[in-house]
């Protein structure tokens, strides 16, 4: 019930295109569900992040939607650039309980073509 | 203002041997957390430190351990090494009070290899 699904594993998109990632939880406690994006090297950085009383939000070319009854959410990346290549996490918390515990999906690899 | 600092960035260990790795949260940051990321199993939490206290912990065996310290850095060790642990070892921090803008940022990682 901890788990948090994500799919697919990796993704190939030309430059423009719309990739889209999806996740998917149990945990009905879960209140907090940011996505990671992480170069190579580095660590995870905050990409965007929603609470479940949003449907959708938007920042930038990336935008998450977020459907509370079927407990999935998943990112789009609008006009994708070849530096949008890297690895994405979508994750997953209860965060009104202001721990720092996050469950992480097992991550997506993008590769955008030029 | 400064991120989140680890160090080593690279470490080569023996099976047997601890390691001790260090994190440097961000100013005025007072949660440290502590993630495993390796290919198979992915981003794992490990543990976190609030006030020099575990506040959580996740699923990992007594060898990985950690504290921290009255200015919120904070350490994590593994004891008696085994191949398995070798993987990227990240730190984040969080601010004080949980926002849905702004929390979790992670350091670079430490990589940690075991031979």
């Amino acid at each position: 019930q901890q788990q948090v699904k994500q799919s697919p594993q990796s993704l190939i998109v030309q430059k423009g295109g719309i990739p889209i990632i999806n996740c998917a939880y149990e945990n009905t406690a879960f209140d907090y569900f940011p996505w990671y994006q992480q170069f190579p090297g580095k660590g995870p950085a905050l990409l965007i992040a929603i609470r479940p009383d949003v449907s959708e939000k938007k920042e930038g070319r990336f935008t998450i939607s977020f459907n509370k009854s079927a407990k999935q959410f998943s990112l789009h990346i609008m006009d994708s650039q070849p530096g949008d290549s890297a690895t994405y996490f979508c994750a997953a918390s209860i965060g009104s309980s202001n721990t720092g515990k996050l469950i992480f999906g097992q991550g997506t690899t993008l590769q955008v073509k030029p | 203002k400064a991120g989140v600092t680890q160090t080593p960035r690279y470490l080569i260990k023996t099976r047997g041997q601890q390691v001790t790795l260090s994190c440097s949260p961000i100013s005025g940051h007072r949660s440290v957390s502590w993630y495993q990321q390796t290919p198979g199993q992915g981003l794992q939490f490990l543990f976190e430190y609030f006030s020099e206290t575990q506040r959580n912990k996740g699923n990992f065996p007594g060898r990985f351990s950690g504290r921290q310290f009255s200015n919120s850095r904070s350490e994590m060790n593994v004891s008696t090494l085994e191949l398995g642990d070798s993987a990227l070892y990240l730190c984040a921090s969080s601010p004080p009070l949980f926002d849905y803008q702004e929390t979790q940022y992670f350091g670079p990682g430490t990589r940690l290899l075991v031979l």
